[in-house]
């Protein structure tokens, strides 16, 4: 299976620090998606990073991917109350998207 | 921006009724996705379909059906609910016919309760 795996399954921290996230997968891969969804509702796409890259950065977000260790990490620098919500990842490839279980950010004030 | 809708954000069913989950893109893409999210499981495909009337199983298409009989909407079906399929339902789009790996844009969720 290409079904990345995050990295921690929940998460806890003060307001201003910063987040990592991390996903794992087992094969090959087209391009690796982040997403991010608030409680109850749908998922919003982040960032896309295709396999040929290394860095991406959006905002306060940044994705890295290593293709030999097959994972990626979310960075969200200076976190905000307003970033709590699930993270997934989805890696595709060919014709299919998987995506992971996710990380539960929690902000503290 | 692209505006999924779904239906219904909360909906109340029976065991044995036939359910009609209703999803409508207004972007023209070509290509839609019913995913179930459950605990610990993550987001699970049923069915998607890259054109009008096409569809294609997803990873667990049992006791669903799907229907695209016009491009911008996309329904799933629960022939005979039961217990196992209470879950949250997401729908999604993306342009480019077949192209799977294009960043997806979901609807805000049907939180399904079968009793």
């Amino acid at each position: 299976s290409q079904q990345g795996e995050e990295d921690p399954q929940a998460l806890s921290i003060q307001e201003g620090e910063n987040a990592t996230m991390n996903c794992s997968y087992k094969t090959s891969i087209n391009n690796l998606q982040w997403y991010r969804q608030n409680s109850g509702r749908g998922l919003v796409h982040l960032i896309l990073i295709r396999s040929n890259e290394r860095e991406k950065h959006s905002g306060r977000l940044r994705v890295t991917l290593d293709t030999s260790k097959k994972s990626s990490s979310l960075l969200i620098t200076a976190s905000r109350a307003a970033d709590t919500a699930s993270y997934f990842c989805a890696t595709s490839r060919d014709d299919k998207i998987i995506f992971g279980k996710g990380t539960r950010l929690h902000i503290l004030p | 921006d692209v505006k999924v809708t779904q239906s219904s954000r909360y909906l109340v069913k029976r065991t044995g009724e036939k359910v009609f989950l209703e999803c409508v893109q207004d972007m023209d893409h070509e290509n839609m996705f019913w995913y179930r999210q459950d605990p610990g499981l993550g987001l699970r495909l049923i069915y998607f379909s890259y054109d009008v009337k096409m569809k294609e199983k997803g990873d667990i298409p049992e006791g669903y059906s799907v229907s695209r009989e016009k491009k911008e909407r996309f329904s799933l079906i629960l022939e005979s609910a039961s217990t196992n399929q209470t879950s949250m339902y997401l729908c999604a789009s993306t342009p480019g016919q077949g192209v799977i790996g294009q960043p997806q844009h979901f609807g805000d969720g049907t939180r399904l309760s079968i009793l």
